[in-house]
């Protein structure tokens, strides 16, 4: 099977710009998670989505973040205006899960991720 | 809230030598844990997990991972590492039905020849 697609690589943007990042989750799979992970971190969830919904965007700031998933499938994280702190490698994630599958057997399936710079 | 700890930041091992990567969890019931590995310029990939049962889990590339509740661990092993296990392994814990799902740190893996 394809795995979960992610574009772009890698992005470079001075402070103060917007971005976004692509997604493209494993067909059929319901849920949809956006991490960050910043550089010697672990990842850290910024949002999850079931379907076309939200299930978790408490740790989105959502004063700079946007996410959204048109249509239960493809997804969009952006980043208006950029801090520096924002740099750190943006990973993708997607899994079975949903009401009919249980969460320990619905692995996560991890994109390559987007790395962004912000100068 | 639940949190995971890898104490090892950055660990090197002989190829060959056995491998044991520490992880400790703290939850107040029985969690779901997961060891995931990345390669540089990679995405995460799933060794195993555990929720219940068998408390001595195997999980692909040769790797297991046994469960200690007493001591709130889940460390991961390997009796001989190969060059190719060079790579950079996360501890994850998490809840039925997914909320909460937090990595740790992470410990860094170089494998000398």
């Amino acid at each position: 099977e394809a795995g979960v697609a992610q574009s772009p690589r890698y992005k470079i943007i001075e402070k103060r710009q917007s971005v976004a990042f692509w997604c493209n989750p494993i067909s059929g799979h319901a849920t949809l998670y956006w991490y960050q992970q910043i550089l010697g971190q672990g990842p850290k969830l910024l949002i999850q989505f079931q379907n076309n919904g939200v299930v978790d965007d408490s740790q989105l700031p959502k004063d700079r973040f946007s996410a959204e998933r048109l249509k239960g499938v493809d997804s969009t994280l952006k980043i208006q205006p950029a801090k520096l702190e924002d740099s750190a490698v943006y990973l993708c994630a997607s899994s079975l899960f949903s009401l009919r599958q249980t969460f320990f057997n619905s692995p996560l399936h991890f994109g390559n991720g987007t790395r962004l710079t912000v100068t | 809230a639940q949190s995971v700890t890898q104490p090892d930041i950055h660990i090197t091992v002989s190829e060959g030598a056995s491998l044991e990567l520490r992880c400790n969890y703290s939850y107040g019931a029985t969690p779901y844990l997961f060891w995931y590995v990345q390669s540089p310029g990679q995405g995460l990939q799933l060794l195993l997990k555990y929720f219940s049962g068998d408390t001595l889990v195997q999980g692909i590339k040769g790797f297991e991972a046994e469960f200690k509740r007493s001591q709130s661990s889940f460390n991961l092993r390997k009796p001989s590492v190969h060059w190719s296990d060079a790579a950079e392994y996360f501890c994850a814990v998490g809840e039925d039905y997914g909320q909460n799902f937090v990595f740790g740190p992470g410990t860094r893996l170089s494998v000398l020849p």
